[in-house]
Formats: structure tokens, C-alpha cells, sequence
């Protein structure tokens, strides 16, 4: 079953803390991508990658980092750089990164106490 | 700078009627492809239709279908024989490759909620 995964489902993290989100696709897609999603808004670009070992930072990039070490898994850690970091992240994938549809994973939901 | 546009926050519809989504865009860009996406109560963001700029036939896609006017920037969706299962948020996109970022960029309006009652 190809698709893409995202994990945890629901995340908690202490004012101060790091958290990595993570993101696998097996869809053989090149391009992957995270979006962050606040309550009446659409979604906001955070971060993209192209191909492996190259990404770069999207409208809101500010407090967050990626890597892209393999093909299959773009991971986002929230620093504690972000100011409000509650909201819920969503990563996609497409197969050439050029007008080409994008696919979404089941979305993590972040929660700062 | 390209922005979508839609202007119904909230909808309702009783099941097996048609409901119209409405959505406007813009931009400067030619070549451009259109979304409509669908969040359900999961929140899995779920494609539901694509349209390319430069067909003039509107896509469709069971059920779904759209109405793709270019010169008026307009891409409103039709769900016929609404069903409790199309209860959901939905989201107009337009998509473009932006030099400036080199890739393609995906811009989302604010979306529409979808209540299908029974």
C-alpha cells in the first residue's frame, strides 16, 4: 500500500523543547514538503526539498528545521525558536516537485503545554 | 502576488442535493493548475479534483465536477447527489512554479465547510 505517513498522530511537548515530526512516503515521490494549519486559516508552507540533501525554507521557516537524508523521510523539528508552535503539521509529497499534484499524510497535531 | 479567494465560510446542504463551492484566484501566470482538496474530520487532506489552465474542458470526477472560468479567475466545484460522507472542510488551491522559490508552490484559501444533513 503506497502513501504516506506521518507520526506521532498527537504530540506534546513543554515550552522549551525540541520535537521532530516525523515523515515517510513509499511513493517514490522527489519533492516533499510541510505545511502548518491554523484554525480559519489554509495551509502555510514551512519547509520543501527537491531532491535528497537539498531543501529550502518555505514562507514561514522561521523556528523550524529539516533534513533530507534519505529519499523516503523529510522529518521537521520544531525548535524552541517557534513562538507558537500549536497547530497541525501536514507534509506532502509529488513525483517531480514541478506542477505536479501533491499528496498529503494524516497530519500531526502539536500541543505546547 | 497570487491569492485564492473563498468567500463562503460555511455551507449546508441536504443529502442527494447539489451544492456549489465557490472559489476566485489571482494571478499574472498562464500556465497554472487548480485544486480542490477535502479535510474530513480525520483531517487527512484528500485530493478530490485537478484542473489544468490550458484545457478548456472542465474536470470532473464522479460526483464531483468543476466550473473553470479563465478569464473571470473562477473555479467554483459542484457535488451532485450530496452524501453524509462529504461532510468536510473544503480547500481551493493554485499551483504555479515560482521562480523565486524554484518549485512549485501550492496556495490554499481559507476554506469552505461543508455540512451535508441527512
Amino acid at each position: 500500500d503506497g502513501g504516506i505517513t506521518q507520526s506521532p498522530k498527537y504530540l506534546f511537548r513543554k515550552e522549551g523543547q525540541n520535537v521532530t515530526l516525523s515523515c515517510e512516503q513509499n511513493l517514490n515521490h522527489d519533492a516533499m514538503y510541510w505545511y502548518r494549519q491554523d484554525p480559519g486559516q489554509g495551509l502555510r508552507l514551512i519547509y520543501y526539498s527537491q531532491i535528497v540533501n537539498d531543501f529550502q525554507k518555505g514562507d514561514i521557516a522561521e523556528g523550524y528545521s529539516v533534513s533530507r537524508e534519505k529519499k523516503e523521510s523529510f522529518p521537521l523539528t520544531v525548535t524552541s525558536a517557534q513562538k507558537n508552535p500549536t497547530a497541525f503539521y501536514l507534509c506532502a509529497s509529488s513525483q517531480r516537485g514541478y506542477t505536479d499534484t501533491q499528496y498529503f499524510g494524516p497530519g500531526t497535531r502539536l500541543t505546547v503545554l | 502576488a497570487q491569492t485564492v479567494t473563498q468567500s463562503q465560510p460555511e455551507m449546508s446542504v441536504q443529502e442527494a442535493e447539489t451544492v456549489t463551492l465557490s472559489c476566485t484566484y489571482d494571478t499574472s501566470e498562464n500556465n497554472y493548475y487548480l485544486f480542490w482538496y477535502k479535510q474530513p474530520p480525520s483531517r487527512q487532506m484528500i485530493l478530490v479534483i485537478r484542473q489544468e489552465a490550458y484545457k478548456q474542458q472542465n474536470a470532473t470526477e464522479n460526483r464531483f465536477s468543476v466550473n473553470f472560468q479563465k478569464a473571470a479567475k473562477s473555479f467554483s466545484l459542484k457535488i451532485s447527489d450530496s452524501q453524509l460522507g462529504d461532510t468536510a472542510m473544503y480547500f481551493c488551491a493554485f499551483m504555479t512554479f515560482l521562480r523565486s522559490y524554484n518549485t512549485d508552490k501550492l496556495i490554499f484559501g481559507t476554506g469552505t465547510r461543508l455540512q451535508v444533513f441527512p
